[in-house]
């Protein structure tokens, strides 16, 4: 069975651009979430989509953004880059219905924002 | 808000040496608690979960124990295969929001 899949891995920008970033979850998942990993922050969530639905967001600013496909497939967007923006941003999908199943994540888009 | 704290931030360890990994939490309505694994430049890989205090998993070398206020999750007799980040993450009831906590780096010598 194929995990989550992320798209590109590795993304060089320079501030004030913008980004997609793509993620395939595993089939059958409905849930895909986002996070940014930092060295100074860790893991942290920025927003959740279900049945092409944003169903939570973290506290990212509006920079950020997030959509699903139909086939359940998300992309995440972000505008006018900053230099801190530049991190490992991590896709996860999980069955969806309960909140308490986990979530199987892909290897990440590294992201350097120049 | 959901807080999530693991220690010791780093351990290492000689191969064949057991020890303990732990992750206290605060959480209002706790759904579950995840153990994952981090390897350099991949994502986190899940190992566990657990849903109530008393509970316990094993995966061979690895055993996660849950109380009301932290988990454990204990390395009997660990080889260098065993050397990556372990994170520690909860969820509540309402959404499928993990918190993670900062991880503890695990480096097991030959």
């Amino acid at each position: 069975k194929a995990g989550v899949t992320q798209t590109p891995r590795y993304l060089i920008k320079t501030r004030g651009q913008q980004v997609t970033l793509s993620c395939s979850p595993i089939s059958g998942h409905r849930s895909v979430s986002w996070y940014q990993q930092t060295p100074g922050q860790g893991l942290q969530f920025l927003f959740e989509y279900f049945s092409e639905t944003q169903r939570n967001k973290g506290n990212f600013p509006g920079r950020f953004s997030g959509r699903q496909f139909s086939n359940s497939r998300s992309e995440m967007n972000v505008s006018t880059l900053e230099l801190g923006d530049s991190a490992l941003y991590l896709c996860a999908s999980s069955l969806g219905g309960d909140s308490n199943q986990p979530q199987h994540f892909g290897d990440g888009t590294r992201l350097s924002i120049l | 808000e959901d807080q999530v704290t693991q220690s010791p931030e780093a351990l290492r360890l000689q191969e064949g040496e057991s020890s303990s990994l732990n992750c206290s939490y605060t959480v209002s309505g706790l759904r579950g608690l995840f153990w994952y694994r981090q390897d350099p430049g991949k994502g986190p890989e899940f190992l566990f979960t657990l849903y109530s205090a008393g509970e316990e998993k094993e995966k061979e070398r690895l055993k996660a124990t849950l109380t009301k206020k932290e988990s454990f999750l204990h390395i009997t007799a660990p080889k260098p295969e065993d050397s990556a980040t372990y994170l520690c993450a909860v969820v509540r009831a309402a959404g499928n929001k993990l918190t993670f906590g900062g991880g503890t780096r695990v480096l097991v010598k030959p």
